[in-house]
C-alpha cells in the first residue's frame, strides 16, 4: 500500500517565478491538506481540499492556491515566488473533512528560492 | 486557538522509558490531545491520539491529567530510531474549524544516547 507520495522532493526557483507542486493520497484517502515548514520550525498548515473544494485556509496570501482532482491527488500552486517561500512543503491526507483521525504525511518537497 | 507548551529538549538514555510533558492549561472540553513525531528528513508521523482516559497503542502511552490541563507521551524503551521532534497538538472536534488543521508549535527534541 502506497503511502502518501509527493513530487519533486527538491526544486530550486528564481524570485518571481512559479511553482507546482503534487501530491498523492494514501490509498482510501480523500481529504488533502498542505502545511509549510521552515527550517527549524514546526510546520504550518496552509489549506486543506475536500470534495475538490477548498475547505479550510490558513494565514497565507492568495499567491498560494491549490487544486483537487476527481481521483483525489491535489497540487499546491505559489505565484511571484519570494525568497521567504523556500521551505519544505508537506502534504497530509486523511479521510472526511473533519475527521480528527490521525493524518499521514509525505516526505515533502523541498523548495528552494534564489 | 488553544496552545500547548513543552520543552525544548529532552535527552534519554537507550532502552529507557521516557516522558514527554505538554501543558494545555485553555484546553477546552471538546479539543483532543494529538502527538506527531518528526524524524529527520522526514514528515511528521501519527504517534497517538486521546480525548479523556489514557490511550495505549503499539508506539507510545499517552497519559491525560484528570483536569486535562496536562498530558504526557511515554516511549516505554527508547531506541535510537526515536530520536525525532515531539509535537504536542490540540485538535478540536468534528464540525469545528480546528479540527481540520494540526497547529504545531516547535515540538521537543528527544536525543537518545546510545
Amino acid at each position: 500500500d502506497a503511502g502518501v507520495t509527493q513530487s519533486p522532493t527538491h526544486l530550486i526557483k528564481t524570485r518571481g517565478q512559479q511553482v507546482t507542486l503534487r501530491c498523492s493520497p494514501k490509498s482510501g484517502h480523500d481529504t488533502v491538506s498542505w502545511y509549510q515548514q521552515a527550517l527549524g520550525q514546526g510546520p504550518q498548515f496552509i489549506f486543506q481540499y475536500y470534495e475538490e473544494e477548498e475547505r479550510q485556509r490558513g494565514n497565507f496570501p492568495d499567491r498560494f492556491s491549490g487544486h483537487q482532482y476527481p481521483n483525489y491527488s491535489s497540487e499546491l500552486n505559489v505565484n511571484a515566488l519570494l525568497l521567504g517561500d523556500s521551505a519544505l512543503y508537506l502534504c497530509a491526507t486523511g479521510t472526511g473533512a473533519s475527521n480528527t483521525g490521525e493524518l499521514f504525511f509525505g516526505e515533502g518537497s523541498r523548495l528552494t528560492v534564489l | 486557538d488553544a496552545k500547548t507548551t513543552q520543552p525544548n529538549s529532552m535527552e534519554s538514555n537507550e532502552e529507557e522509558p521516557v516522558h514527554l510533558p505538554c501543558n494545555h492549561s485553555t484546553i477546552s472540553g471538546t479539543d483532543y490531545i494529538h502527538w506527531y513525531r518528526q524524524l529527520p528528513s522526514q514528515g511528521p508521523e501519527y504517534v497517538i491520539h486521546g480525548l479523556t482516559s489514557n490511550v495505549n497503542n503499539r508506539m507510545a502511552s499517552l497519559a491525560i491529567a484528570e483536569d486535562r490541563k496536562s498530558s504526557t507521551l511515554i516511549l516505554h524503551r527508547a531506541t535510537l530510531r526515536d530520536a525525532a521532534v515531539y509535537y504536542c497538538i490540540l485538535r478540536g472536534r468534528i464540525s469545528s474549524g480546528s479540527a481540520r488543521q494540526l497547529t504545531f508549535g516547535s515540538g521537543t527534541q528527544l536525543t537518545v544516547l546510545p
